[in-house]
């Protein structure tokens, strides 16, 4: 089984619904970071997680780490046709600081 | 303005052939990575480098060969032991009181 897994793979919503992304580790996690990608483009950080039960904000989304720092999720308000593209969680297991990345969700906002 | 400049951003190789990548930052990161992206996946880690000099293998290092002779530079080569380059491929760099910062990528093709 995968060490990171992402879910779900792949989601379409219509333009004003929430969404919710999530991200479970098989341990915990050092830290938890959040990137955007929009095809064939480099990777748009969001937000990084370290303490269990933060939580942070940055306009429409906002990502969460339980407290035993095991999953997070990031969730999406009032979504936009400008939220599509490719979500992906990276962990950071504390290992000379490489990141593990999930499979990502591809989100699609229908107008 | 700071960040990472990946080139080309196309490549195409033909079988049999090295192909290098190039990944520059001034970021003044000490830790620079690669990372290779296929389709419907998450990205996995090629090699890594936390300081100059010094390099190590990732999930899938075979068929690749990186060096780090300057902080800024980390190039990456694909050799003709790799079956199946043809990917999406993104570079990366971190230090320790911020998380990564990627670059916009390079698609490799094989023709």
């Amino acid at each position: 089984s995968q060490e990171l897994e992402q879910s779900p793979q792949s989601l379409i919503v219509q333009e004003g619904k929430n969404l919710t992304i999530n991200c479970t580790s098989s341990k915990t996690l050092y830290g938890l970071y959040w990137y955007k990608q929009k095809y064939g483009e480099g990777l748009i950080f969001l937000m990084m997680l370290q303490k269990g039960g933060e939580e942070k904000s940055h306009e429409k989304i906002t990502a969460k780490l339980d407290e035993k720092k095991q999953q997070s999720s990031l969730h999406i308000t009032a979504s936009q046709p400008s939220h599509a593209g490719i979500y992906l969680c990276g962990a950071d297991y504390g290992s000379a600081r490489q990141l593990t990345f999930g499979s990502g969700t591809q989100l699609t906002v229908l107008p | 303005d700071g960040g990472i400049t990946q080139s080309p951003k196309y490549l195409f190789r033909k079988e049999g052939q090295n192909v290098t990548l190039s990944c520059e930052q001034n970021l003044n990161h000490d830790a620079m990575y690669w990372y290779r992206q296929d389709p419907g996946q998450g990205l996995r880690l090629i090699y890594y480098s936390q300081i100059v000099n010094d390099f190590q293998k990732g999930d899938i290092a075979e068929g690749y060969s990186v060096s780090r002779e300057k902080k800024e530079s980390f190039p990456l080569t694909v050799t003709s032991a790799q079956k199946n380059p043809t990917a999406f491929y993104l570079c990366a760099s971190s230090n320790q009181n911020y998380g990564y910062t990627f670059g916009s990528g390079t698609r490799l093709t094989v023709v």
